[in-house]
């Protein structure tokens, strides 16, 4: 079975400071794999998703995340984060359900 | 095109009693998975439905929890003689076929409280 792991359970940055979360996957072949976004008390929104093709895959509000097969990795980047940015992130692979990791909570502080 | 629809957003009940949540999937999707989010934790895949089957049972509690999508009207998650534990928030996700291909739109969920 494919499984996901989030290694940070919390992590804090600074606003206009970049943000990097991690992402490891377990699975035989080239996964499906998601990340999405919750914000409190709401339900999940898709930030972007990798199918196959060019590793580094754009999403929404300025995010991205990068394929690496070599480390089983699909982690998830911003450059610059903005205090609206401070929510739960949830990294999934797919194999007809979603799998989903336990998440990293993001603070943004001023 | 309204989103996945849950209803109720907030549901409270004693123990014993039963819950029903109710889950309409997005217009034209006929794939329905209703996920489990304990308090500090991921979310947890319960149950994978198409209309009128359910395809994937594997995640369901053995005893008390229950779930169908009938050919007319949204989708049901019933959970009978309600105890704490089963305090959590409830989500539904749609998608138009197999995921893999197809993406799944959550809805907002259904926080349930078992006082």
């Amino acid at each position: 079975a494919q499984s996901v792991t989030q290694p940070d359970i919390h992590i804090t940055v600074s606003e206009g400071a970049s943000l990097e979360l991690r992402c490891n996957y377990s699975y035989g072949a080239t996964p499906y794999l998601f990340w999405y976004v919750q914000s409190p008390g709401q339900g999940l929104q898709l930030l972007l998703k990798y199918f196959s093709g060019d590793t580094l895959v754009q999403g929404i509000k300025g995010f991205e995340a990068e394929f690496k097969r070599s480390q089983s990795s699909f982690n998830l980047r911003k450059p610059s984060v903005h205090w609206s940015d401070a929510a739960e992130y949830f990294c999934a692979v797919d194999d007809y359900k979603l799998s989903f990791g336990a998440g990293t909570t993001v603070t943004v502080r001023a | 095109n309204a989103g996945v629809m849950q209803n109720p957003r907030h549901l409270v009940r004693r123990r014993g009693q039963e819950a029903r949540l109710r889950c309409s999937p997005m217009k034209g999707h006929s794939h329905v998975y209703w996920y489990r989010q304990l308090p500090e934790e991921g979310l947890k895949f319960m149950v994978y439905l198409q209309k009128e089957n359910i395809i994937d049972e594997s995640g369901m509690p053995k005893e008390r929890f229950s779930a169908e999508f009938p050919k007319e009207g949204p989708s049901i998650l019933r959970i009978q003689q309600v105890v704490r534990g089963d305090s959590a928030a409830y989500f539904c996700a749609s998608s138009p076929g197999l995921t893999g291909a197809n993406v799944l739109t959550f809805g907002a969920g259904s926080r349930l409280t078992v006082l």
